[in-house]
């Protein structure tokens, strides 16, 4: 029952280096979402993805790619990183918004440190 | 635009003593959904109730239960018998309506239960 699993858990980088943040679900969900989390902010929206090939920008969008080629898989790419990334990043996904309540299903975090 | 506030960046209670956490938000969309989710130390996000705005009755899940005002734009927790595991971090969050699973979250309360 893997549910929403993220890779790496945690991440250690040097300004101006890339990498991507895996996330995958199992459970058949159309939407996905990228948070961001950092100290006092509560979470923030990155990106999120209606279904397979379609994809939008959410409040901090800046700084990070994202692409949905298929319905389980979601990942976000840092291009050039910037200690202002240094945060604690989740995937989530859920059903549609014609499900049952729209509750998000939440990766366990990835620690992202941008020295 | 929609936002949530959490006022409360702290609480102490004793266990077994009941405890609220408020929660006001802001929309001008008659339709809307409500969340609460609990943060513990170990990270994971893990949804706790939830609440439709057209919900004639306030949610409840076990010793959780939501105190529903539409007038006043709040959806306080309440945490009945409180325990020792339920310290943790505790965030409010909103669906955007019309929106596909699109959460706008608090900045969070931290609960601290002591014996």
């Amino acid at each position: 029952n893997a549910g929403v699993t993220q890779t790496p858990k945690f991440q250690v980088l040097k300004t101006g280096q890339s990498m991507t943040l895996q996330c995958a679900q199992d459970m058949n969900h159309e939407y996905m979402s990228w948070y961001r989390q950092d100290p006092g902010m509560g979470l923030r929206l990155i990106h999120y993805s209606v279904g397979a090939g379609i994809t939008d920008q959410g409040e901090v969008p800046n700084g990070y790619n994202v692409s949905r080629s298929t319905t389980e898989d979601f990942p976000l790419r840092l291009l050039s990183a910037a200690p202002s990334q240094t945060s604690v990043y989740f995937c989530a996904s859920s059903y549609s918004s014609t499900g049952r309540t729209g509750e998000l299903f939440f990766g366990e975090g990835s620690r992202l440190t941008v020295l | 635009a929609q936002k949530i506030t959490q006022t409360q960046p702290g609480m102490f209670v004793q266990e077994k003593e009941a405890v609220t956490l408020d929660c006001t938000y802001d929309t001008s969309d008659p339709s809307y959904g409500l969340f609460w989710y609990k943060q513990p130390s170990s990270g994971e996000m893990i949804f706790l109730i939830y609440q439709g705005s057209y919900d004639q009755q306030n949610a409840t899940e076990g010793r959780y239960s939501l105190n529903f005002q539409k007038a006043r734009k709040s959806a306080n927790l309440v945490i009945s018998a409180s325990q020792l595991g339920d310290s943790a971090m505790y965030f409010c969050a909103m669906r955007e309506p019309y929106n596909t699973d699109k959460l706008i979250f608090g900045t969070g309360t931290r609960l601290q239960v002591f014996p």
